[in-house]
């Protein structure tokens, strides 16, 4: 079942912050970030194994909170280098992507 | 160490030829998964391969779709008697332990059939 992301679509002026969130009706046991710019390979940002973990890399950060099978991720200050089309990925073996959330950031 | 590497970049298949995509992991990664995408969509998972074995290929079509992962050599995804439908971008990711860990993403291979 594909998890299911929230916002579509968000337009962030440089500096401002945005959070992301992807839930699931399955039980989740981790979360994959990926982000891709047009054009491109999907980049890994990070993964969640446990419920209720967090991790950070650079000014970006991720929870997951394995009760209510959701996943949020946070950009913080944003900078132009972080538009693009964020993914949630859940899944045993491969993995089953969101439909992505748009960001674009403008100077 | 090279990332992951698949090619070629673009194929331009007639309809009815056959495609074949390749895809070398990074060095010592052992676990191969494909997906497929198509514009503005996002990644759908097709196969799961770890040397010489296919671990999960739920996500793969039924008939014309095949994947390999032989103990020497590239990760091959083949696509027999192509069809219109069958023209997306399909990407390559490699891991080094199972799908629990970092998987990293080749360029891809834009496949157009006409």
């Amino acid at each position: 079942q594909q998890p299911v992301q929230s916002p579509q679509a968000v337009i962030l002026r440089e500096g401002e912050d945005a959070v992301i969130n992807c839930s699931s009706s399955k039980a989740l046991y981790s979360v994959h970030w990926y982000r891709q710019k047009h054009g491109e390979a999907p980049v890994f940002l990070m993964i969640l194994l446990k419920g209720g973990e967090q991790k950070g890399h650079e000014k970006i950060s991720a929870s997951f909170n394995e009760k209510k099978q959701q996943s949020s991720l946070y950009l913080t200050a944003s900078q132009l280098s972080y538009s693009g089309t964020y993914f949630c990925g859940t899944g045993a073996d491969g993995l089953t992507f969101g439909k992505g959330t748009h960001l674009i950031i403008q100077p | 160490n090279a990332g992951v590497m698949q090619n070629p970049r673009h194929l331009v298949r007639r309809r009815g030829q056959e495609a074949r995509l390749r895809c070398s992991p990074m060095k010592g990664h052992s676990h191969v998964y494909w997906y497929r995408q198509l514009p503005e969509e996002g990644l759908k998972f097709m196969v799961y391969l770890q040397k010489e074995n296919i671990i999960d290929e739920s996500g793969m079509p039924k008939e014309r779709f095949s994947a390999e992962f032989p103990k020497e050599g590239p990760s091959i995804l083949r696509i027999q008697q192509v069809v219109r439908g069958d023209s997306a971008a399909y990407f390559c990711a490699s891991s080094p332990g199972g799908p629990n860990t970092e998987a990293f993403f080749g360029q891809g291979t834009r496949l157009t059939v006409v």
